[in-house]
């Protein structure tokens, strides 16, 4: 039972333009998101993130897109550039514990 | 500012013997959880821990145990390992263990069971 779903595997956006990675829940009692930044061989590096209370989180190059109705976020990268070539989980927080997505990879080319 | 530790980076193990994993979370922060990773999936919860008490454990058999010392540092213990146990193993600090607070992630010890 995967209750939150990356359902692209990978994107491919060319450098400068915008990068839009998807994420669905099926938990409607989540209420607190995170966006994770994952490079090979390192740990995953905290992005963003937002709480149900708020619609957009905003900081820098990055934006997070929350909407309840749906069950689904979004996280934005503008302008994208080569160093955000990585991959990118997304995660609901629940009890203390973070639930994640299968992950989609981005390649950003020159 | 040290971030999360973890040690050892990587290690190679035989089918059925046992290991320890070690995490050394940021500095203030209480809650240290521990995850899965197998190549191609998102991290999957183990087990979390705040002030020295288990506050969690996912869907991993009995296997699987860890513990929180005084100074917050927990360590991760797998017995009698399969091959499918071959991983990464994530190790994440909170400063505590409510849901509105980032989580912050070591480099991983990966590991490999043949």
């Amino acid at each position: 039972d995967q209750q939150v779903k990356q359902n692209s595997p990978s994107l491919s956006v060319q450098e400068g333009r915008i990068s839009i990675l998807n994420c669905d829940y099926t938990n409607s009692m989540f209420d607190y998101f995170l966006w994770y930044k994952k490079y090979p061989a390192e740990g995953p590096t905290f992005l963003i993130s937002i709480s149900s209370i708020k619609d957009k989180n905003e900081d820098g190059r990055f934006t997070v897109f929350l909407n309840k109705s749906a069950k689904h976020l979004s996280l934005h990268i503008v302008p994208s550039q080569p160093g955000d070539s990585a991959v990118y989980f997304c995660a609901a927080s629940s009890g203390g514990k973070l639930i994640f997505g299968q992950g989609t990879e981005l390649s950003v080319k020159p | 500012d040290a971030g999360v530790t973890q040690s050892p980076t990587h290690l190679i193990k035989t089918r059925g013997q046992q290991v320890t994993l070690r995490c050394s979370p940021i500095s203030g922060h209480k809650s240290v959880s521990w995850y899965q990773q197998v190549l191609g999936q998102g991290p999957q919860f183990i087990f979390q821990y705040y002030e020295k008490e288990e506050r969690g454990r996912g869907n991993f058999p009995d296997r699987f145990s860890a513990r929180q010392f005084p100074n917050y540092s927990s360590e991760l213990n797998v017995n009698a390992l399969l091959l499918g146990d071959s991983a990464l193993y994530l190790c994440a600090s909170r400063y505590a263990d409510w849901d509105y607070t980032e989580a912050f992630f070591g480099q991983g010890t990966r590991l490999t069971v043949v």
